[in-house]
């Protein structure tokens, strides 16, 4: 499986952007990158994802290098509730399953 | 928004028995897993589910574990003979469709005790 590399934990101020980094050196041409957050005794919940151009959507921003071998998620303003572990996963080609690694867990101070 | 629901949120139950875990995926989905995140640690995959058979599983997933679509709405997981390992939180997920490009949807989960 291609693996991503994830700071174990971040810290962001309330109202402030936070950019959100993973490396995934290994991915190939065909793997999207997906992002998922876990709140608190919650189950995963979907991000966003891409394959090669950046993304846009309610909840976030993907930005992803030219090469594709790392992205960032940029949460633009982080309240309170976006403290969660958040994963970084590629999804490989065919109908692999989505494989889940430590993430990066964001807190967030008020 | 549509969402996966699961029953029940808790299960008791003795080490041997057996138990099964509901959920009612999202109503067009296709594709249904089953995840379990033992306390503290990561999410694991355990098995997939498409056109009324397994599409993958784990070496998580043993003869211990069964999954069924009794009908058109629910999709069960059944441990046969539970053991304390089998204590954490099981996740079922589904989604449109098996590609790459699809997100899948969990629920908010069943937390297992096997005492």
């Amino acid at each position: 499986d291609a693996k991503t590399t994830q700071p174990n934990s971040m810290e962001s101020n309330e109202e402030e952007p936070v950019h959100l980094p993973c490396n995934h050196s290994t991915i190939s041409g065909t793997d999207y990158i997906h992002w998922y957050r876990q709140l608190p005794s919650q189950g995963p919940e979907y991000v966003i994802h891409g394959l090669t151009s950046n993304v846009n959507n309610r909840m976030a921003s993907l930005a992803i290098a030219e090469d594709r071998k790392s992205s960032t998620l940029i949460l633009h303003r982080a309240t309170l509730r976006d403290a969660a572990v958040y994963y970084c996963i590629l999804r490989l080609s065919g109908n692999t399953p989505l494989v889940f690694g430590k993430g990066t867990r964001l807190s967030v101070i008020a | 928004e549509p969402e996966v629901t699961q029953t029940p949120s808790h299960q008791v139950t003795q080490m041997g028995q057996e138990v099964i875990l509901r959920c009612v995926p999202i109503s067009n989905h296709l594709y249904f897993y089953w995840y379990r995140q033992i306390l503290g640690q990561k999410v694991e995959f355990l098995v997939s589910f498409y056109n009324n058979e397994i599409s993958e599983k784990s070496e998580i997933f043993d003869d211990q574990f069964s999954v069924e679509r009794p009908d058109g709405s629910n999709f069960t997981l059944k441990i046969r003979s539970t053991k304390l390992e089998d204590s954490a939180m099981y996740f079922c997920a589904s989604s449109e469709a098996p590609s790459t490009n699809e997100k899948l949807f969990f629920g908010s989960g069943t937390q297992l005790s096997v005492l």
